[in-house]
């Protein structure tokens, strides 16, 4: 059971590059998130998806567009690079999204560096 | 003004003191209140939720709640080295799932 896991570990793009941070889970959890995480910022929530065919907006999603290809996965995808967007971005699920019982789990994140 | 305030530290303290981490908040609607923990490079673990005032003990750690003061801390006692990583605490409001956390507090305890 390998939880969550994330695609690439680490990244580097020039300004302008495209790319798609992959995430899957197998927990047969039907919410997924993404985050970005800076320093001083905390986490914060770029997009998530209730259930398998839906996706909504978090608090910074300008930039970014997201596929909730299946159940089991949830990617993430930057059209065009800036260096705005150099963060550690996590993945993360939770069986459904209702209520703080149900626990938020985590990926180990990628570090994507745009230069 | 932050909907959640939390001091990022760092904190560093010897191995068996008591530890301290506090959050504000402004949003009444927050409902659910948690602390995670952040090992370095790896991502957040729920460590603990409550969501009502007052106090929640899970062995060496206690969560308290004031919702009129709009104020959350988590206690470590007897602090580990294997306690060091950042603790971020998060708050859930109406809108389910989706979570606002703070920007963590960096803690070391050193032998």
């Amino acid at each position: 059971n390998a939880g969550v896991t994330q695609t690439p570990k680490f990244q580097v793009l020039k300004t302008g590059q495209s790319m798609t941070l992959q995430c899957a889970q197998d927990m047969n959890h039907n919410s997924m998130y993404w985050y970005r995480q800076d320093p001083g910022m905390g986490l914060r929530l770029i997009y998530y998806s209730a259930s398998e065919g839906t996706t909504d907006k978090g608090e910074v999603p300008n930039g970014y567009n997201v596929s909730r290809l299946n159940k089991r996965e949830f990617s993430l995808r930057l059209e065009s690079a800036a260096p705005s967007q150099t963060s550690v971005y996590f993945c993360a699920s939770s069986l459904i999204s209702g209520g703080a019982q149900e626990t938020q789990y985590f990926g180990p994140g990628t570090r994507l560096l745009v230069l | 003004q932050k909907e959640v305030e939390q001091d990022p530290g760092p904190l560093s303290v010897p191995e068996g003191a008591i530890v301290s981490l506090n959050c504000t908040y402004s949003n009444s609607a927050f409902q659910y209140f948690m602390w995670y923990r952040q090992y370095s490079r790896k991502g957040p673990e729920l460590l603990m939720y409550t969501y009502s005032s007052g106090n929640k003990e899970d062995g060496r750690f206690t969560a308290q709640v004031d919702k009129s003061s709009k104020y959350i801390s988590l206690f470590i006692r007897d602090s580990q080295p294997s306690d060091s990583a950042t603790y971020l605490c998060a708050y859930e409001g109406t809108s389910y799932g989706k979570l606002t956390f703070g920007q963590g507090t960096i803690l070391t305890v050193h032998p």
